[in-house]
């Protein structure tokens, strides 16, 4: 199976910071990635899908980037409202595999 | 609004069975395959199984088959997760998700309902 490896695994940011979060997969997976983002307590939320489309409703500051086996995630410009953990995804084939996480906290 | 409501976890013993429902609304159910999708406290996401909009195809991650069913209603919008066997590692809070016709992404999801394998 395809292995996804999200990192950092934790990654500490102030208000206002650009962050990048960076998902490796063990071989390629063309552009079939999303990224989702999870609050605690609370469901996953998709983020982008297909590498780089952003979803409806999500703030232009997130953006993502990549093809193949490297993928990133970036935010700019961190808002309160941003600190959560980031997912990625693999879609590309079964099984569906995820990332472990990236956990973005405050500075 | 789409709405995706779990129901049926609890506390069950090892070598137990549980049945997860999911009841959706706000969308043409039958359109979309479905998926569960579970999370074991304080880790990662990890996906279960899907199931084709008729019901013709299912798939399953590797440590649940032959142990866990999925299965769907449109007639009712709603999809069931049949688990047998259940063990200790099997705890979770399992989401009800809504895949997205032509892909395998996850773009609704329940709140989420609570399994706990224990003696």
């Amino acid at each position: 199976d395809i292995q996804m490896t999200q990192s950092p695994s934790t990654l500490s940011a102030s208000v206002g910071d650009r962050v990048t979060i960076t998902c490796r997969a063990s071989q390629s997976i063309s552009s079939w990635l999303a990224w989702y983002q999870q609050k605690p307590g609370k469901a996953p939320n998709l983020v982008i899908s297909k590498a780089s489309s952003l979803e409806s409703g999500v703030p232009s500051r997130f953006s993502g980037s990549g093809s193949g086996t490297e993928f990133t995630l970036t935010i700019s410009g961190l808002q309160p409202d941003d600190f959560a953990t980031y997912y990625c995804q693999k879609y590309n084939s079964y099984p569906l595999i995820f990332g472990g996480g990236t956990k973005v906290e405050i500075k | 609004e789409v709405q995706l409501v779990e129901s049926g976890g609890g506390l069950v013993q090892p070598g137990g069975s549980l049945r997860l429902s999911c009841a959706a609304s706000g969308f043409t159910f039958s359109s979309n395959w479905m998926s569960w999708v579970r999370q074991a406290p304080g880790k990662g996401l990890e996906w279960v199984a899907n199931i084709k909009q008729d019901g013709s195809e299912k798939y399953y991650v590797e440590s649940v088959k032959g142990r866990f069913t999925i299965s769907r209603d449109n007639a009712k919008s709603s999809m069931y997760l049949q688990m047998d066997s259940l063990r200790a590692e099997d705890t979770a809070v399992y989401y009800c998700a809504r895949t997205r016709i032509a892909t395998a992404i996850f773009d609704c999801w329940g709140q989420g309902t609570l399994v706990t394998v224990s003696s």
